[in-house]
């Protein structure tokens, strides 16, 4: 089993839509869950992180950490064209990064 | 602007030859990283340096080698390209390995194709 799942889409979405991504992991040793924004042809860069289970927003992102089920959400609200990307969930352990393979999220206008 | 410079951008080698791939950071970073994109296979990450000296294996570090020539260059070499290796490279840099919280910042990326 892998330490981090993720769904790779692709994942098509209308304007406007709330859209929900997902990842699964499987150590417990996980300590820090974070979400990369990654557009065509170029680095991932950070879009959130958070630390404990519950919820962490930041305009229209949401990130949700559910450590019992071990399972790590991100909402997107009014998704927008520009939103169009490849989302990466990732984790830290051991002061090593560990990466899903992301989902690659179309927003249709 | 700051964050990860790497070059070049694009590459294309012939089975067997060797290339260095550069990256530079100018955020006072002490560790840097070098990871491969694959379709399906996400980032795995190849070499990295905790700090400035010192370097350790990752997932996929058959078939590469690094030098960490400063605290701010840390360079990859392929030193017999396989067609394997054709890949997206990415090198990133964080303020330390055991603050990774904050996240890595990456650089553009390489894109390797081996014929």
């Amino acid at each position: 089993q892998k330490e981090v799942e993720q769904d790779p889409g692709p994942l098509s979405v209308p304007e406007g839509a709330i859209v929900s991504l997902n990842c699964t992991y499987s150590n417990s040793a996980f300590q820090y869950f974070m979400w990369y924004r990654q557009y065509s042809r170029k680095g991932p860069e950070l879009l959130m992180y958070t630390y404990s289970s519950g919820n962490k927003e930041d305009g229209r992102f949401t990130a949700q950490v559910d450590k019992s089920s071990k399972y790590i959400s991100l909402f997107i609200r009014d998704s927008q064209p520009s939103d169009s990307a490849t989302y990466l969930c990732a984790m830290w352990r051991d002061d090593k990064i560990i990466f899903g393979k992301g989902t690659r999220l179309h927003i249709l206008p | 602007n700051a964050g990860v410079t790497q070059t070049p951008k694009f590459q294309v080698l012939k089975t067997g030859q060797s290339m260095t791939l550069q990256c530079a950071q100018d955020m006072n970073h002490n560790s840097m990283y070098w990871y491969r994109q694959d379709p399906g296979m996400g980032l795995r990450l190849i070499y990295y340096s905790a700090s400035e000296g010192t370097t350790d294996k990752g997932e996929v570090p058959n078939g590469y080698n690094v030098s960490r020539l400063n605290k701010r260059e840390f360079s990859l070499r392929l030193e017999s390209a396989a067609p394997s290796q054709t890949s997206v490279y990415f090198c990133a840099s964080s303020e330390r390995a055991g603050q990774a919280l904050w996240g890595y910042t990456f650089g553009s990326g390489t894109r390797l194709t081996v014929v």
